[in-house]
């Protein structure tokens, strides 16, 4: 079973611009969520998609949005991008249903906002 | 609010035990997570527990919970220096059992 897939690996951007990211969930899995990680904040919570639908929301301004593909696949997208928002940002895939919440983790993208 | 708080960094030498300890606050948790991220790589789970269990064993790997004092650990015998990586604890947000809490992750070195 292929694993969580993200692209692109790396991105540079500079300020004010926008960027799309990209995730394809493990086959089977209709869940998929977003998380950007920082060294000094660690691990936070950005959304969740389920069967196309935002079911959870973390503390992030508007700027940062997703959405969710009928095939499941996820896409993140940052507008008006900030120095700030440099991050490494990881998606998840699991299968949504309740229970236990075993999350599978793609390698990331590596923004970068010059 | 919620917190998952670890210590940042330990060092080992290898083929001696590591013991990584978490701390939590949502005593209702159902499951606690260890993963492991290796440098320029995604999280890995590296195992979990059910939170009606006191240890979990899998392999080299040990995981006690206290559920009285809301501590975790994660033991790791014979490390190697494979091991090295950063090690997340998290539970899952006590309103919402989608969305899961963090630590700031601990840093394991292993020294031949």
């Amino acid at each position: 079973k292929a694993g969580v897939t993200q692209t692109p690996r790396y991105l540079i951007k500079t300020r004010g611009q926008q960027v799309t990211l990209s995730c394809s969930p493990i086959s089977g899995h209709r869940s998929v969520s977003w998380y950007q990680q920082t060294p000094g904040q660690g691990l936070q919570f950005l959304f969740e998609y389920f069967s196309e639908t935002q079911r959870n929301k973390g503390n992030f301004p508007g700027r940062f949005s997703g959405r969710q593909f009928s095939n499941s696949r996820s896409e993140m997208n940052v507008s008006t991008l900030e120095l700030g928002d440099s991050a490494l940002y990881l998606c998840a895939s699991s299968s949504g249903l309740a229970g236990n919440n075993e999350q599978f983790f793609g390698p990331g993208t590596r923004l970068t906002v010059l | 609010g919620e917190d998952v708080e670890q210590s940042l960094f330990l060092s080992v030498r290898e083929g001696d035990s590591s013991v990584i300890n978490c701390t939590y606050t949502d005593s209702s948790s159902t499951y606690l997570y260890w993963y492991k991220q290796e440098p320029g790589a995604g999280l890995q789970l590296l195992t979990y527990i059910f939170s009606n269990m006191d240890m979990k064993q899998d392999q080299r790997l040990t995981v006690l919970l206290n559920k009285k004092d809301k501590h975790l650990s994660l033991r790791i015998a014979d490390t190697q220096t494979g091991d090295s990586a950063i090690y997340f604890c998290a539970e899952p947000n006590a309103g919402n059992n989608r969305k899961l809490i963090w630590g700031l992750g601990t840093s394991l070195a292993v020294n031949p």
